[in-house]
């Protein structure tokens, strides 16, 4: 069964580094998200991305975050400058283009940690 | 605002017995309603949707779950649970105009006891 994959699992850094978040959606899906939990926390919507450009952000998704395409395979989440606060589970979902409802397909999650 | 609402923020039931996980939704319309497992160390699992039809709605594992338009509610059941259920349990909506962004409820931990 086709699956949702990011890399790496964990990814330590210090305070003010960038660090950018890989994912690799399901093949024929259009839709792309991402999502980050907070230790403790509800999972929370940051941004969704299809057609090359962004469809929807939250109030999360300042300017220190950005989305990209870079093929046509995989799905980034660069965060240019980490924050404290910016330690937390991030999960990429994707979906297909079937209409409204579409299920999203989530990733196993990349555990960052800021120092 | 859309929200979502899972009361009980951590269940403890005997492996057999039967389980009830609450969600409630704050929306309009009807929304589209999903539930996710998220077990420890996993990403986040569909067990079951909810876009129209039959209000009774069967998902994996043997868990199903029934909208009821009149109480906002999208419960999530199951008639025996098994050890293998330990886990997060997150009810979650969208609006239902397209692909669009999920709107979670800060879960329900099981734990389950023999």
């Amino acid at each position: 069964e086709p699956e949702v994959t990011q890399t790496p699992s964990h990814q330590v850094t210090q305070m003010g580094q960038e660090v950018i978040l890989r994912c690799v959606p399901i093949s024929n899906h259009l839709y792309f998200y991402w999502y980050r939990q907070i230790l403790g926390q509800k999972v929370e919507f940051l941004v969704s991305f299809y057609n090359n450009e962004i469809s929807e952000k939250s109030e999360i998704f300042d300017d220190q975050f950005s989305v990209e395409r870079p093929d046509g395979s995989n799905f980034t989440l660069k965060i240019r400058s980490t924050k404290l606060e910016d330690s937390a589970m991030y999960f990429c979902a994707s979906s297909g283009g079937q209409g409204a409802g579409d299920t999203q397909y989530f990733g196993p999650g990349t555990r960052l940690t800021v120092l | 605002a859309q929200s979502v609402t899972q009361p009980d923020i951590h269940i403890t039931v005997s492996e057999g017995a039967s389980l009830e996980l609450r969600c409630n939704y704050s929306y309009g319309a009807t929304p589209y309603l999903f539930w996710y497992v998220q077990s420890p160390g996993q990403g986040l699992q569909l067990l079951l949707k909810y876009f129209s039809g039959d209000t009774l709605v069967q998902g994996i594992k043997g868990f199903e779950a029934e909208f009821k338009r009149s109480q906002s509610s999208f419960n999530l059941r199951k008639p025996s649970v098994h050890w293998s259920d330990a886990a997060e349990y997150f009810c979650a909506v969208i609006r239902g105009f397209g692909n669009e962004k999920l709107t979670f409820g800060t879960g329900t931990r099981l734990t389950i006891i023999p």
